[in-house]
């Protein structure tokens, strides 16, 4: 069973370019989440998708970005004129329930290293 | 709200010695506790997790933690600590049932090995 994919594992990107980072979350999650990690800090969160619905998005940056998690394919992360303090690794998560209750885990990907030059 | 707090930003142990990794939380209602470690430059990989069950908590790798709910704290110990035990450890805390997903993590402690 493959764990969650992140693709790309790195990514540079100019300022004013879009960034996109895909999320296939383990076989039978249907749960979705989003973390960014900026140098020196702890993972925050970003936003909680379902397929076709945004659940949450209360950490998203109000301008700019955007998650998506369509019916078929990855979620897709999309960061649009990408700025320098947008530099920082972005963790997917994937769960099969979208409460921590028992045996339910949420589980993160290896994440993708964004870097603005 | 709900918050971490890592006492620690870096600890460094001797190969062989005892590991202790800080945690106190914040939380208005019962949590869930969670300790993930993450290697250089890879995802994050659970530890162990607390959720209402036993206080004492047995990990991957040796590890355990126990939750002691009058000093709000969750801290990490390992016996003897191995060289391929060097990585960041985080803290997180969640709530119990709806909302649960959003994790709080702590700021990381940084844990060095010396041979």
């Amino acid at each position: 069973n493959a764990g969650v994919m992140q693709n790309p594992r790195h990514l540079v990107r100019r300022r004013g370019q879009e960034a996109r980072l895909r999320c296939s979350p383990m076989k039978g999650h249907s749960h979705v989440y989003w973390y960014r990690q900026l140098p020196e800090e702890g993972l925050k969160f970003m936003v909680y998708l379902q397929k076709e619905n945004i659940i949450d998005e209360s950490g998203m940056p109000k301008e700019r970005f955007s998650a998506e998690f369509p019916k078929e394919g990855p979620s897709i992360l999309r960061i649009q004129q990408v700025v320098r303090g947008d530099s920082a690794a972005y963790f997917c998560a994937s769960s099969p329930l979208s409460e921590n209750r028992g045996g339910n885990t949420i589980y993160f990907g290896e994440g993708s290293w964004l870097t603005v030059v | 709200a709900q918050s971490v707090t890592q006492l620690d930003s870096h600890v460094s142990v001797s190969e062989g010695t005892p590991v202790l990794l800080r945690c106190n939380y914040s939380s208005s209602y019962s949590p869930s506790l969670f300790w993930y470690v993450q290697h250089p430059n890879k995802g994050l990989q659970l530890l162990l997790k607390y959720t209402s069950a036993a206080t004492l908590v047995k990990g991957i790798n040796g590890f355990e933690a126990e939750f002691k709910k009058s000093e709000t704290s969750f801290h990490l110990t390992k016996p003897s600590a191995h060289m391929s035990d060097a990585a960041e450890y985080f803290c997180v805390v969640s709530l119990v049932g709806a909302g649960s997903y959003q994790l709080t993590f702590g700021k990381g402690t940084k844990l060095s090995v010396i041979p």
